[in-house]
């Protein structure tokens, strides 16, 4: 009974390749989000999406696509991997008007683009 | 521009003491801090959070403390369990669907 779960746990493939993370909350949250935590350990948002709609964009590259099919999921799709893009992706959610805007966090996908 | 910091990378306290980890944070926007935990190979866990309208918080063992004038939050564990060995992260949020702004964390050893 995850709350919220993350495929694959692992990710290595070469540069070039496009490639996608799922994310999925039992929750029953609105709001999801996509984080990175780079080789400095520096955890940092890249996406918020609430109800299915996009709220937050940081700069991110445009290869970089979430999708949300519905709320319970949200998934990272990624065209054109560089060496750069290697870091731990993290999925989050939480519920708007929650008190503390406290977010639940997946395992993580560590991803390798060699 | 790191809006949220955590100048000390580790911490080592012995077990039964407490353990103190600072943040500060320069973004006054911010209205909710939030402390997460976290092991190798996992994701962060949400551990305790305080509103930019109160001073103090706590649950258990753990308290958190916000000097609003200051900038300055803190998180006391006490007392700390061998348990409590992981990475603490400070967060800071505006809220509603506002990403978290984490600080880099802080390297909690406690030592039997």
């Amino acid at each position: 009974d995850t709350a919220v779960s993350q495929t694959p746990k692992y990710l290595v493939t070469q540069m070039g390749n496009d490639k996608s993370i799922k994310c999925e909350q039992n929750l029953g949250h609105d709001t999801m989000y996509w984080y990175k935590q780079d080789s400095k350990k520096f955890l940092k948002i890249m996406f918020s999406y609430n109800n299915k709609e996009l709220i937050i964009n940081e700069t991110v590259p445009n290869r970089f696509s979430p999708k949300s099919p519905d709320k319970a999921h949200l998934n990272l799709h990624i065209n054109s991997l560089e060496l750069g893009d290697s870091a731990v992706y993290f999925c989050a959610s939480s519920q708007m008007g929650q008190t503390y805007n406290e977010q639940f966090f997946g395992p993580g996908t560590r991803l390798t683009v060699l | 521009d790191q809006q949220v910091k955590q100048n000390s990378p580790s911490l080592s306290v012995q077990e039964g003491r407490i353990s103190i980890l600072n943040c500060d944070y320069t973004n006054s926007m911010f209205d909710y801090f939030l402390w997460y935990k976290k092991y190798p190979a996992e994701g962060p866990t949400f551990l305790i959070s305080i509103s930019s309208i109160k001073d103090k918080n706590e649950d258990g063992r753990f308290t958190v403390f916000l000097n609003k004038s200051a900038k300055h939050l803190s998180l006391h564990i006490v007392p700390s369990q061998p348990g409590d060995s992981a990475v603490y992260f400070c967060a800071a949020s505006r809220g509603g669907a506002d990403g978290l702004t984490f600080g880099k964390g802080t390297h909690l050893i406690i030592q039997p």
